[in-house]
Order: C-alpha cells, then structure tokens, then sequence
C-alpha cells in the first residue's frame, strides 16, 4: 500500500538552529499538509499546499516556517530559528483530492521535533 | 467554544464491554466528518467516515447528527487491540479544506 514516508523521524536541535523536515508524498497525490501535534495536546493544521503554492495556512504558521516542493517527489517544512515551543511532532499528509470534499487523508509516521 | 469537543476520558473498560465516544463541533457548515484512531507517538489513521444516515463498519458505528451538531462512536465487544486515542475530526468547504481535530478521548481496554 502506498505511503507517505517522513525523514528524519527524530531530530534534535539547538535553539535559533533552523530545521528542515522532509516529506514524500503518495506519488499521484496533487495535496499536500503539514500538521503539527503538541505533547499531549490535539493535532493541528500548519499548512495546505496545492498546485505549487500554499492553498491555506493557520495562524501558527507565520514567518518562521515556509514549504516547499523541490521537485517531483519531495515536500519540505522549513523551520528557521527554532524556539523551545517548536518541540513537537510534525505530520505531512497528502490526499488526492482537497481534504474538505471528504477525500481521505494520509499521514506519514511524522517527525518527532526536540528543541534544546 | 472549542471548535471540536470530545469527552475528556480517559475510559477504562474490559475486554468485551461496549464503549460509546461523543463529540460536538461549532462550526454549522462543516460538512464532513470522520473518527482517527492514535496510538501512542504515532500518526492519526482514518477510522472511519461518519455519514448522515449513520454507518457502521464491524464493531464499530457512527451516528452524526446535524441539528445538534453531534458526532458519536459506538464500539461494541472491545479488544485489548482497541486502546488508543480516539479523534473526532470535522471539515468543511468553509474551513479551507483542512482538518479540525478534537483533543482526542484515550481509550484502554483491560483484559
């Protein structure tokens, strides 16, 4: 069955270090997201990313992080100058169609993000 | 108000004990709604659909109900497998075609 697989699965970074969360979606996937989940807290929508440009992005997601799609396979989440409260796990997600039309989502197993 | 609420938990049941999950959301033009099962540190799964009509898929049924904007999970003869956290999730055309996750209720079945 296909996936979505995410690299690095855990990374530990220095406060102010910039951090860079790599993705490859299910390959005949055109959706693309980027959730982020808290410890112990509930999953939360970062980004939506369609057609090579950013469709929607949360309040969270200010000018510290940016997306990208370098090319054909992978979807990335930069994170520039971490801050502790950055400390989370990162889902990519990926959907053939626009999530709200009720189109299934998938998840990668996400990034487990520490920063020190 | 939250936009997803769901009952707090956590819920301790035996094996074989039929557990019900509820779930309110704030937004009236939602238009799609689901159930993802979390285990521990791991990625949401799609457990299910929850349609108007109600469905049901094995051990497990889902009712929604618009008027009161109420989303609920009905399993029956739980597993020890069933431990997880259990997430009502809802989106909409108006939501910009993200998810919206609850807090998740945490579900442990004991043998």
């Amino acid at each position: 069955e296909p996936e979505v697989t995410q690299t690095p699965s855990h990374q530990v970074t220095q406060m102010g270090q910039e951090v860079i969360l790599r993705c490859v979606p299910i390959s005949n996937h055109l959706y693309f997201y980027w959730y982020r989940q808290i410890l112990g807290q509930k999953v939360e929508f970062l980004v939506s990313f369609y057609n090579n440009e950013i469709s929607e992005k949360s309040e969270i997601f200010d000018d510290q992080f940016s997306v990208e799609r370098p090319d054909g396979s992978n979807f990335t989440l930069k994170i520039r100058s971490t801050k502790l409260e950055d400390s989370a796990m990162y889902f990519c997600a990926s959907s053939p169609h626009r999530a709200s039309s009720g189109n299934t989502i998938y998840f990668g197993e996400g990034s487990w993000l520490t920063v020190v | 108000r939250k936009e997803v609420e769901q009952d707090p938990g956590p819920f301790n049941v035996p094996e074989g004990a039929t557990v019900a999950f509820n779930c309110t959301y704030s937004n009236s033009a939602s238009q799609s709604f689901f159930w993802y099962r979390q285990d521990c540190r791991k990625e949401p799964k799609l457990l299910m659909s929850v349609y108007s009509s109600g469905n049901e898929d094995g051990r497990f049924t889902a009712q929604l109900n618009r008027a009161s904007q109420y989303i609920s999970l009905l399993i029956r003869d739980s597993k020890l497998s069933d431990s997880a956290t259990y997430l009502c999730v809802v989106t909409g055309y108006n939501q910009g075609g993200k998810l919206i996750f609850g807090q998740g209720t945490e579900l442990s079945v004991k043998p």
